[in-house]
């Protein structure tokens, strides 16, 4: 069946470092990919995603690229501020299980000032 | 942007207490989801439905369970609360043709005693 992986957190940095957050996929057709985030108290919200290969989502200065490829799905930012301390979820649907989130296990992210 | 509520944000119970989580959105979608969370790790979902009089259980075996008479409204119910059941419960939504767009609201993190 369809699975998502993460990186393992916690992944902590330094305020202004780069930050990539792997993830990558097994899917049996040609699935959706996200990018949700929860902060701390809160549920998930959105943060990006991406319908076909080679498309690019960004939002609040992360990016991440769908490569069929590698199935792969990598989050990036080139600065990140203490704001962006969360925990990361990368997700994927398929129209085959009816649009419903097979999850990866999430990246807690810590950023230091 | 959907809106979704949760109700209540925080409960603590004895064991064998009968309770009912709340969750209505204010946007008409027709897809809506309870997922289990412990704070800050993986998501499993445990209930969905595609609409009114329709609910079917997740991937996690749950003691809860659903109804879904109003579009609207989906609330989740432990007829008899245990330790065991002391978690997050996040509640939610996906719009018409939204492939895996979620909207949820800000969870219940109950405490069984």
């Amino acid at each position: 069946g369809d699975s998502v992986t993460q990186m393992e957190g916690p992944v902590t940095l330094s305020e202004e470092a780069f930050l990539t957050i792997n993830c990558t996929y097994t899917a049996t057709g040609y699935p959706s990919l996200f990018w949700y985030v929860q902060y701390p108290g809160e549920g998930l919200q959105l943060l990006l995603k991406a319908t076909k290969a080679d498309d690019k989502g960004s939002n609040k200065g992360f990016e991440a690229t769908y490569r069929k490829e590698t199935t792969s799905f990598h989050l990036e930012k080139g600065s990140v501020q203490v704001s962006d301390s969360a925990v990361y979820f990368c997700a994927l649907s398929e129209v085959d299980s009816n649009y419903q989130l097979i999850w990866g296990a999430g990246t807690k992210l810590i950023i230091k000032p | 942007e959907a809106d979704i509520y949760q109700t209540p944000r925080y409960l603590v119970i004895g064991t064998g207490k009968k309770i009912t989580l709340e969750c209505s959105q204010t946007m008409g979608h027709d897809k809506m989801y309870w997922y289990q969370q412990d704070p800050g790790m993986e998501l499993h979902l445990i209930h969905y439905s595609y609409g009114v009089n329709s609910t079917e259980k997740g991937d996690l075996s749950s003691e809860s369970t659903v109804s879904r008479i109003r579009t609207e409204h989906f609330p989740l119910t432990l007829e008899s609360a245990r330790p065991s059941h002391t978690s997050q419960y996040l509640c939610a939504s996906t719009p018409l043709g939204g492939r895996g767009i979620q909207y949820f609201g800000a969870g219940t993190r109950l405490s069984v005693l």
